[in-house]
Order: C-alpha cells, then sequence, then structure tokens
C-alpha cells in the first residue's frame, strides 16, 4: 500500500515569509496528524483532525500557524509569517478510524524547514 | 506531561542487550514505540495497551506497568540494524494525542 505522501522535501525561507507543506495521508485513514520535530527532539503534536474535523490544535500557535483538511483526505500546514524557531521537521502521519488509542500511527518523510 | 525516556542514549556491541526506559508522571492509556533513524519517519514498533501487551517483533519486546505509569522497551542480541533513535509515546486518556518523549539514542557498533 501507498504510504503518507509529504511535499515539499526540503524548505530554505527567510524569516517572515510564508510556507506550506503538503500531505497525503493513506488511502482510508480518517485521522490525521501534523507534528514539528526540532532536532534532537521527540514529536510535539500540532493538529490532530479526524476526518475533516479538528479533535486537537492545543498546540497549534495559532497565530502564524494555521491547517485544514478539505474532503477529508489531503492537508495543509502554513507558517505565515516563520520565525527562525519554526525552523523544525514537519512529519505528517495517519491512522485509522480507531485513532492512536489501538492503532499505530503511519508517518510520512517529513519536510525539513530551515528559516534564515 | 511529556514522559521521560531513559537513558538518553545507549552504545552496544552487535549481539548485547539493551533496556529503554519511558515514564509518565498520569495514569497511561496506552504506550507506543517507535525507532526513527536518522534523516527518515519515525516507525511504529508496538502498542501496549492499557490491560495487556502487545508484542510487535521477535527480539524487540515491552512492558507495560500500569501502577509504575511506565514502560519499558527490551532489544536482544542487538543487530546493527537496531540502531536509531527510540520514541515511546503515551495516551493519557481514550480520545487523547500522543505524546512523545525526547527520543534515546541507540549505537550498535560491530
Amino acid at each position: 500500500e501507498a504510504g503518507v505522501a509529504q511535499s515539499p522535501r526540503y524548505k530554505i525561507i527567510e524569516k517572515r515569509q510564508s510556507v506550506a507543506f503538503w500531505c497525503n495521508p493513506i488511502s482510508g485513514h480518517a485521522t490525521l496528524y501534523w507534528y514539528q520535530q526540532i532536532l534532537g527532539q521527540g514529536p510535539k503534536l500540532l493538529i490532530q483532525f479526524q476526518n475533516n474535523g479538528v479533535v486537537d490544535d492545543s498546540q497549534l500557535p495559532k497565530d502564524r500557524f494555521s491547517a485544514e483538511r478539505l474532503k477529508g483526505v489531503d492537508s495543509t500546514l502554513k507558517i505565515q509569517p516563520a520565525k527562525l524557531e519554526d525552523s523544525a521537521v514537519y512529519l505528517c502521519a495517519s491512522s485509522s478510524l480507531r485513532g492512536a488509542l489501538h492503532e499505530k500511527l503511519f508517518f510520512g518523510s517529513g519536510t525539513q524547514l530551515s528559516v534564515l | 506531561q511529556q514522559p521521560v525516556q531513559s537513558p538518553q542514549a545507549v552504545i552496544l556491541r552487535e549481539g548485547e542487550d539493551a533496556v529503554i526506559n519511558c515514564s509518565s508522571s498520569k495514569a497511561l492509556y496506552s504506550v507506543h514505540w517507535y525507532r526513527q533513524k536518522h534523516g527518515e519517519a519515525p516507525v511504529f514498533l508496538m502498542i501496549l495497551l492499557k490491560g495487556g501487551e502487545q508484542k510487535g517483533h521477535e527480539k524487540i519486546s515491552a512492558s507495560f506497568n500500569e501502577k509504575k505509569q511506565q514502560s519499558s522497551l527490551y532489544l536482544t542480541a542487538s543487530q546493527l540494524s537496531y540502531s536509531g533513535t527510540y520514541f515511546c509515546g503515551i495516551l493519557i486518556n481514550q480520545g487523547g494525542k500522543l505524546i512523545f518523549g525526547q527520543g534515546t539514542e541507540l549505537s550498535v557498533k560491530p
């Protein structure tokens, strides 16, 4: 089966610019997650979708980050404007309907963002 | 709420065993274990559910101590391919989010 697809693989921008990441989860997976992984740390959940509804976005910096999941499939994560501390790998993951309690997460390869 | 993993790093020779611990300050609903190789996505190893244990691999197993609010990952007869960073992820309630620890870097040398 095809895995979680993410693009772009790398992105370099200057601070105050905007950037968008795209994710296509595994077909049929209802739950989609965006994680931020800063170098040397574990992934931190930014937002979790169940179909096209938001389940948890408590750690999403809403003044600069936004995310949407149209039609309950693909998702985009946007940062506007970017700050130096946003430099990280942004991982998208998906799981089946029951979510992380019972089901493993499948991660994409991530987008490595460098903010200069 | 982030779980604490120990040790932070460990170096092994091929064939040696290792234990990685994951401790939580809150009661756990389930624990996930993932391995991430440098520059790659985390890959699922196993889930341990409250009241049960699910083994994912032959020589990699785990335990879940609900009373102590911790889980341990056991790697026996380590292979070079075991090298990577191991993360535990915890759920503290049924509908909650998976919170990852800071990771344990494991290096297996020939």
